[in-house]
């Protein structure tokens, strides 16, 4: 079957750096996305890894091993805006989208 | 602005009477999409549409139906809504991903959502 796993909630502090994982198996791969959601709020769009390796935009970066079925996405230089919930979705063969249950990230001060 | 707007925002209603979300987006996309969030589960994809005409189901159709009958809109319809429906669900259109079928998924632009219960 499909399955995608993220840890349920991770803590960090404010200024440190985050990895928040992401392990997969799915029926074909068309590309693997994370998308931010802050509470109360919907999704907004923050990667797409479709080859493997590094992805770096500003602050974030989205790592992807499709031989290994996983992903990471790290936020460096925390901030307290980045408290929100993470998710990670996988497109199948069908181009059809498999989410996570998303990981929610709490920024200590 | 480029939006997905969906209305009503926030609705309650009873169960068995028959209800419409609707959905519309301003950015000529080919994709939508409808989910639900419900805690803990994340979000799980009810149908999505690649185009004009085409509906798909995704993870949870049951007791949905949906229509594609033009580009910008694509409404969710609950023809006989139970309490198991209560949710906050999600629009969605999406750009194409690069390299792929033109209407396939990439960035989706997401709605505001409804939250829906059923009593």
């Amino acid at each position: 079957g499909q399955n995608i796993d993220q840890p349920t909630e991770m803590t960090a502090t404010e200024g440190a750096i985050v990895q928040i994982n992401c392990t997969y198996q799915t029926s074909g791969f068309n590309g693997l996305f994370w998308y931010q959601q802050h509470a109360g709020e919907a999704p907004t769009f923050l990667s797409y890894n479709v080859l493997d390796g590094l992805e770096e935009k500003g602050r974030l970066s989205s790592f992807l091993s499709r031989s290994k079925g996983y992903s990471y996405l790290l936020l460096k230089e925390l901030q307290m805006k980045d408290s929100a919930s993470y998710l990670c979705a996988i497109m199948d063969s069908n181009y059809q989208l498999i989410w996570g249950a998303g990981t929610k990230l709490i920024i200590k001060p | 602005e480029a939006q997905v707007t969906q209305n009503p925002r926030y609705l309650i209603t009873v169960t068995g009477k028959k209800l419409t979300v609707t959905c519309s987006q301003n950015m000529n996309h080919e994709y939508m999409s409808w989910y639900r969030q419900d805690p803990g589960l994340g979000l799980r994809q009810i149908y999505y549409s690649m185009n004009v005409e085409v509906t798909d189901k995704g993870d949870v159709p049951e007791g949905y139906k949906v229509s594609r009958k033009e580009k910008r809109n694509f409404p969710l319809i609950l023809e006989s809504p139970s309490p198991n429906q209560t949710s906050l669900y999600f629009c969605a259109s999406s750009s194409p991903t690069p390299g792929t079928p033109q209407s396939a998924p990439y960035e989706q632009y997401f709605g505001p959502g409804t939250r829906l219960t059923v009593t």
